[in-house]
């Protein structure tokens, strides 16, 4: 069964509005992950977290904030959505260390800013 | 400003042709660059790793090459299938940078049969 999950699947948000995007690992994972993918861009970071408690800031955090409660859960909230953050935002969640470096991806929400 | 790069940004092979695709980086402490594939509507997902300890790593008909020297490392698919069609992330990741990798835009193959 898939190790990484997120929900919603797909989202429409109105402009202004509050949107949490979910994600849930079942690897054990320290390290979490949030991208948005546009094409253009590839994949690009938007923060991170190190274990249940701490999150960090990625190449794009401006109008987003994390969540990390817990080693399974990492949230992405965005307080005052606009439409320049429709995207596909993927989360990931991974080991660093010797061979341990793979990043393991859920299935990515389709969010809609109107 | 861009810390990896990839080119070119789409590519069309006929079957059985090798395939190359192109990467750059920036950052003189990276140390550790994956390539990532991602077939359409579905999720990224590890392909092939190095790291600088050597300058190429084969997997059955996926082989990089690396030189660190002019920090350029390739991608090269051997007798290139229709089911290698997808979108190839390059990606790096060094002690600078923390747990966390930078990729490249993409690059886009599709291979013709």
């Amino acid at each position: 069964e898939a190790a990484v999950t997120q929900s919603p699947r797909n989202k429409v948000a109105v402009t202004g509005g509050k949107v949490t995007l979910s994600c849930n690992q079942t690897n054990n994972h320290n390290n979490m992950y949030w991208y948005r993918q546009d094409t253009g861009h590839g994949l690009r970071l938007i923060h991170y977290s190190y274990g249940a408690g701490s999150t960090e800031k990625g190449d794009i955090p401006d109008g987003y904030k994390a969540s990390r409660p817990s080693q399974e859960n990492f949230s992405l909230i965005l307080e005052l959505a606009t439409p320049s953050q429709t995207s596909v935002y993927f989360c990931a969640s991974g080991d660093w260390g010797a061979n341990q470096d793979t990043q393991y991806f859920g299935p990515g929400t389709r969010l809609l800013v109107l | 400003q861009q810390q990896v790069r990839q080119s070119p940004q789409s590519l069309t092979v006929w079957e059985g042709e090798t395939a190359i695709l192109n990467c750059s980086y920036e950052d003189s402490t990276f140390d550790y660059f994956p390539w990532y594939w991602q077939f359409p509507r579905e999720s990224p997902a590890l392909l092939i790793a190095i790291r600088p300890v050597s300058n190429k790593k084969e997997d059955g008909r996926f082989t990089i090459f690396f030189n660190k020297r002019e920090k350029k490392l390739s991608l090269h698919i051997t007798d290139s299938q229709p089911g290698d069609s997808a979108t190839y992330f390059c990606a790096a990741s060094g002690d600078s940078a923390g747990n966390k990798l930078t990729f490249g835009i993409g690059t886009r193959v599709l291979v013709r049969p």
